[in-house]
């Protein structure tokens, strides 16, 4: 009964491969989201979608493209992969955004190696 | 500008002893929310509790608790009686208005609980 799912959960490639990571909730959320967490540990939005439609977009690289055929699905698409990309990516769902207060349930990441 | 800082990056304690993570966020907005999140070494990220900024009441979970304070823009997190289960690190994060549902993080803290 996995909440928000991920796949591949380790993703290991060539530098500029192109390659992308699935996500999925069954919650009946509207809203999921992107965050990418580096050698560092910290963690950092790229995307939101509510209902398929595009309301964050932080400043990513040309490189990320995510895609939302519906409202339980949000891939992200990496072309060109580079070094720099290799982090754990979260995939997250939320009933909606309005002002922040809806609680956000993450993935259990997929982990980014570029070679 | 929306900042939240977790000044503790790494914390070591024996099992039973008491630990406060502190966290500390700055913000303009006068609506606001407030996340914990553990990330255990298996890498995934769990939920622990949300606040909105109207709400000071400290929030007590069987040996967790939580306490807010606006006046120190503070909402540290103290483990009673820690167990060797709760080695992860700790997230703090903040939403509000200013940014359609995004969660601003700290930087995390490391907490290592030996037996």
């Amino acid at each position: 009964d996995t909440a928000v799912s991920q796949t591949p959960k380790y993703l290991v490639t060539q530098m500029g491969n192109d390659k992308s990571i699935k996500c999925e909730q069954n919650l009946g959320h509207d809203t999921m989201y992107w965050y990418k967490q580096d050698s560092k540990k910290f963690l950092k939005i790229m995307f939101s979608y509510n209902n398929k439609e595009l309301i964050i977009n932080e400043t990513v690289p040309n490189r990320f493209s995510p895609k939302s055929p519906d409202k339980a699905h949000l891939n992200l698409h990496i072309n060109s992969l580079e070094l720099g990309d290799s982090a754990v990516y979260f995939c997250a769902s939320s009933h909606g955004t309005s002002g922040g207060e809806e609680t956000q349930y993450f993935g259990p990441g997929t982990r980014l190696l570029v070679l | 500008a929306q900042k939240v800082t977790q000044a503790q990056t790494e914390i070591s304690v024996v099992e039973k002893e008491d630990v406060t993570l502190d966290c500390v966020y700055e913000t303009r907005d006068t609506t606001y929310y407030l996340f914990w999140y553990k990330q255990p070494p298996s890498g995934e990220l769990v939920f622990l509790i949300r606040r909105n900024s109207f709400d000071e009441q400290n929030e007590i979970s069987g040996r967790y608790s939580w306490n807010f304070q606006k006046s120190t823009s503070s909402f540290n997190f103290t483990i009673t009686a820690s167990q060797v289960v709760d080695s992860a690190v700790y997230f703090c994060a903040l939403s509000g208005g200013f940014g359609g549902g995004k969660l601003i993080f700290g930087q995390g803290t490391e907490l290592s609980v030996k037996p």
